[in-house]
């Protein structure tokens, strides 16, 4: 069963300076990972996905994959306060490339 | 893309009512996902719907509990039976358009059961 942690809980950065955030998973046969972020009482907004070790831009969200180190990582640069959101990192669950699993979610604060 | 709407938005019903969540999407998909997230957590995959076959469920989740029907391409539809203030939290559909994999949520549906 996919398991998936993410960290830190709690993230406050300044705008302007890169976010980082993690996401680990147990199953390493999982090729399917996914960053959503969800604004407060809003539906989930799709950011980046990523299916092979490496890394992944789309605008100024990047995902690093290390499926060896069970990790996935997304780097936001440039973060203006409306980035302030709770980013949820997913992996697909074994056998079913389109059912994910969630993470609990790591709660961005961009400071002006 | 696919554009996902849900509907009702938000609901209030009493325990022991069933509620109907109904999931609308702008082109044909092939499989709609139901996933349910209490406040505060994250979001748990509830059920698999793929057009003329039962939807597929995960553990923990029943059809008895959550019937979901899947009459066409582009729609599908959620019961919540006998409701319980435990179910209260928010139901979502996904599903993914024809390409390399992009997974579309809708708006969710907050569900409060009195």
């Amino acid at each position: 069963q996919q398991k998936v942690q993410q960290s830190p809980e709690s993230l406050t950065v300044s705008e302007g300076a890169m976010a980082s955030l993690n996401c680990t998973f147990s199953d390493g046969t999982s090729d399917n990972f996914r960053w959503y972020r969800q604004h407060s009482g809003k539906g989930l907004e799709m950011l980046v996905s990523i299916f092979s070790d490496g890394e992944k831009e789309e605008g100024r969200f990047t995902a690093h994959l290390n499926r060896a180190s069970l990790h996935v990582s997304l780097h936001i640069r440039e973060p203006q306060p409306s980035d302030s959101a709770v980013y949820l990192c997913a992996v697909s669950i074994t056998g079913g490339a389109d059912r994910l699993t969630f993470g609990k979610g790591t709660q961005l604060i961009i400071q002006p | 893309s696919v554009l996902l709407y849900q509907k009702p938005n938000r609901d209030i019903c009493q325990s022991g009512t069933s509620l109907k969540i109904q999931c609308v999407a702008d082109s044909q998909v092939v499989s709609m996902f139901w996933y349910q997230q209490f406040q505060e957590q994250s979001l748990m995959l509830m059920a698999t719907a793929n057009e003329g076959s039962e939807a597929t469920y995960e553990s923990g989740f029943t059809k008895d509990k959550f019937p979901i029907s899947r009459p066409n391409l582009t729609f599908s539809t959620l019961t919540v039976n006998n409701a319980r203030p435990g179910d209260s939290s928010i139901y979502f559909c996904s599903s993914r358009d024809r390409g390399p994999g992009q997974l579309y949520f809708g708006e969710g549906s907050k569900l409060t059961v009195l």
